[in-house]
């Protein structure tokens, strides 16, 4: 168990809906990141946010948004969803310190459907 | 951007087999880990090894930044060992970002 948790383990949805994805980073983390893992793409990165503010941003789509709130956990809103957006999505943290090495540790991921 | 290179795609092992996976990498990195993707999806963290030797149990790994690779070494699989293992890089222009190579996909059978 690697501390980081994600909400919900599996979801299945509609073109065009709107889904949420939640992520609870180790204790004492202050980074978060959001990955993506498609058959096609493999894993990708998305977005990173630092003590609530966006620090790195990859290969995130205008239909998808993120946040991390005062507590630090984190958000991922997928929006306008296209069957491609069906994936396994994975949430990782680390410290989070400027500059420092560090290992980023990764939830179990969401797996995403869309019908 | 940084492209990640691991070698070989596929792997067919008997229990009990040693066997070493590549990774190699096309510029200078700040960070380097190897993780195991079991079949259930999950990403286990085996190794953070941006330079060095580790070793943990029945895996070590080795990586030479200056010549741009990284050696996963699995002694003795099991079938527990099945599975993909990724190698992921952070290069200094990515921001904090791990690029991932596209894995090796094990297969260690009875």
């Amino acid at each position: 168990d690697s501390g980081v948790t994600q909400t919900p383990k599996h979801l299945i949805t509609a073109t065009g809906q709107r889904v949420t994805l939640r992520c609870s980073p180790r204790s004492g983390d202050l980074s978060v990141y959001w990955y993506q893992q498609s058959l096609d793409q493999g894993l990708q990165f998305l977005i990173q946010y630092y003590n609530g503010e966006e620090r790195a941003k990859g290969n995130i789509l205008e239909r998808f948004s993120a946040q991390q709130f005062p507590d630090l956990h984190s958000e991922l809103n997928l929006s306008s969803l296209e069957l491609g957006d069906s994936a396994l999505y994975f949430c990782a943290s680390s410290v989070g310190a400027a500059r420092r090495q560090e290992t980023q540790y990764f939830g179990p991921g969401t797996r995403l459907l869309v019908l | 951007g940084i492209q990640v290179e691991q070698s070989p795609p596929d792997l067919i092992l008997q229990e009990g087999a040693n066997s070493t996976l590549r990774c190699n990498f096309s510029d200078s990195v700040n960070n380097l880990q190897w993780f195991h993707q079991n079949p259930w999806g999950q990403l286990i963290n085996l190794f953070y090894i941006p330079s060095g030797t580790k070793q943990n149990g029945r895996l070590s790994a080795t990586t030479v930044a200056t010549e741009r690779y990284s050696l996963l070494y699995i002694s003795s699989s099991q079938t527990t060992d099945s599975g993909v293992y990724f190698c992921a890089v952070e290069h200094p222009n990515s921001g904090y970002a791990l690029n991932f190579g596209k894995g090796t996909s094990l297969l260690v059978t009875p």
